[in-house]
C-alpha cells in the first residue's frame, strides 16, 4: 500500500520563501510528483523528481530523498498567487496502467 | 503540450436523474484514463481506471453500479453518475497519460467538472 504525510496547511508572507514537506511510504518507487491546485480548478503540474536531489525550476524548487520517504517542495519569492493547494503524488505502476495517489494536500496562504 | 478535455465543466442535475461527464484527450491516444473526485477543502480520491476496451478497475469503497465508466475509444473515457443524489455533488477530474516512455510530467488532468445535485 502507499501512504503520504503533507501538512493540512500553512500560511506565509509575500516575499518570503516557504517549504513544503511531503513523506511518502510506497511498495515500490516510481517518482514523486507534485502539483499546485488553485480552489475549484484542476491540478496543474510543478515537478516530478526520480532522483535524489534538488531540482530547480524558477521559483519552485523540489527535492527528493528516497532513503528517507521524503520530498520537499521549496517556494521562493512567494506572490499573493501562490495561495493554493499543492499536492504531494507518487505513482502507483501496476502492469499496463498507472494511478497517481495523491496526499492530502497542503493549503497555503500567502500574506501580504 | 497534450491536452485533456472535460465536459461539461459545471452540470446541476435533480435527485434520481444521471449524468454523463466525458473526457478525452485531444492530441494523443489514452488507453487508460483514471477518474478522481474532489470534495471542497479534500484531496483527491481516485474513483477507479478507465481501460480502453475493457472494464474499468474500480478502487475500494466506489460504487461501480453507481459510477459506470466507458471507455470506448483510445480518445475519450465518460463516466456517468446514475440516480444522482446531493452527497454525489462534487468535484470530478479526469486524467490521462500521454504517449512516449517517460513518466515526467505526461500525466495530464481534465479541467474539471463540478456536479451539483438538487
Amino acid at each position: 500500500g502507499q501512504n503520504i504525510d503533507q501538512p493540512t496547511e500553512m500560511t506565509a508572507t509575500e516575499g518570503a520563501i516557504v517549504q513544503i514537506n511531503c513523506t511518502y511510504q510506497t511498495s515500490g518507487f516510481n517518482g514523486l510528483f507534485w502539483y499546485q491546485q488553485h480552489a475549484g480548478e484542476a491540478p496543474t503540474f510543478l515537478s516530478y523528481n526520480v532522483l535524489d536531489g534538488l531540482e530547480e525550476k524558477g521559483r519552485f524548487s523540489s527535492f527528493l530523498s528516497r532513503s528517507k520517504g521524503y520530498s520537499y517542495l521549496l517556494l521562493k519569492e512567494l506572490q499573493m498567487k501562490d495561495s493554493a493547494s499543492y499536492l504531494c503524488a507518487v505513482p502507483n505502476y501496476g502492469g499496463a496502467t498507472n494511478k497517481l495517489i495523491f496526499g492530502t494536500g497542503t493549503l497555503l496562504a500567502v500574506q501580504p | 503540450g497534450a491536452v485533456v478535455s472535460q465536459h461539461p465543466s459545471r452540470v446541476i442535475c435533480k435527485s434520481g436523474t444521471s449524468v454523463k461527464i466525458e473526457c478525452r484527450s485531444l492530441d494523443f491516444q489514452a488507453t487508460t484514463m483514471f477518474w478522481y473526485r474532489q470534495f471542497p477543502k479534500k484531496s483527491l480520491m481516485l474513483m477507479a481506471t478507465s481501460n480502453e476496451g475493457s472494464k474499468a478497475t474500480y478502487e475500494q469503497g466506489v460504487e461501480k453500479d453507481k459510477f459506470l465508466i466507458n471507455h470506448a475509444s483510445l480518445t475519450l473515457s465518460t463516466l456517468t453518475v446514475t440516480s444522482a443524489h446531493p452527497e454525489d455533488s462534487s468535484f470530478y477530474i479526469c486524467s490521462a497519460r500521454g504517449g512516449g516512455n517517460t513518466v515526467g510530467n505526461t500525466i495530464y488532468f481534465g479541467e474539471g467538472s463540478w456536479l451539483t445535485v438538487v
